[in-house]
């Protein structure tokens, strides 16, 4: 059974649009981490944002948010006023304490924004 | 810049051969991740070591081979290859393991 999962494997907007990227984990553990990270065109893998699973606070960095709520198990990100530059595949992934801190990552979801 | 050095960046070489990568990690990150991107695919986990020890395996083949050094900096050996072990070949490392992967730019590795 898959750990992490996005069943948006493509999303399109207009430049502008808000677009939300889902993201639904499974765990047994109580102590755990959530991660999104963005691979552009060019390849890299960016680091977005880390959240522990004490920590259900929404957080808002600049046009990016993410939602985290364990009563669904999902961490949610949000994109508000998305821009060319937004295109990208972006991945959840989750790191658990009862295997080792071992990752999972989800299998990323390719966002273009059209402008 | 993630601090994550990765070398070397791209690499042709043909079935049958061998081939070596190298990561090193960022400075005091002592967690070092292996991950193989194919095409179109998602991120697999090959395997992970902390301060030298092996911590985790995942689909690595027993072609693959990987160790990391007293200094920290890992090597991911392919051998036997394969045309479909084409393949962008990531690095990562984190501070302590389970915290935040910082990744490399990865290694392009093209079997002919």
């Amino acid at each position: 059974a898959q750990k992490v999962t996005q069943a948006q494997t493509e999303i399109s907007v207009v430049e502008k649009e808000d677009v939300t990227l889902d993201c639904v984990y499974e765990t047994r553990d109580t102590t755990y981490y959530l991660f999104w990270y963005k691979q552009p065109p060019s390849g890299e893998l960016v680091f977005l944002i880390r959240r522990n699973s004490f920590d259900e606070q929404n957080e808002i960095s600049g046009r990016y948010s993410w939602n985290f709520q364990k009563s669904t198990s999902s961490f949610n990100f949000t994109i508000t006023a998305s821009q060319v530059v937004d295109s990208a595949v972006y991945f959840c992934a989750l790191s658990e304490t009862n295997t080792g801190n071992q990752f999972y990552f989800g299998t990323g979801t390719s966002l273009t924004v059209i402008p | 810049d993630s601090g994550v050095t990765q070398t070397p960046k791209h690499l042709i070489t043909a079935t049958g051969q061998r081939v070596t990568l190298r990561c090193s990690p960022r400075s005091g990150d002592l967690s070092v991740y292996w991950y193989q991107q194919s095409l179109d695919q998602g991120l697999q986990f090959l395997i992970q070591y902390y301060n030298g020890e092996e911590r985790a395996k995942g689909n690595i083949l027993e072609r693959f081979s990987a160790q990391q050094f007293p200094d920290l900096h890992s090597e991911l050996n392919l051998s036997s290859l394969e045309l479909g072990d084409s393949a962008l070949y990531f690095c990562a490392s984190s501070s302590l393991p389970g915290l935040e992967l910082f990744f490399g730019e990865g290694s392009r590795l093209t079997v002919l």
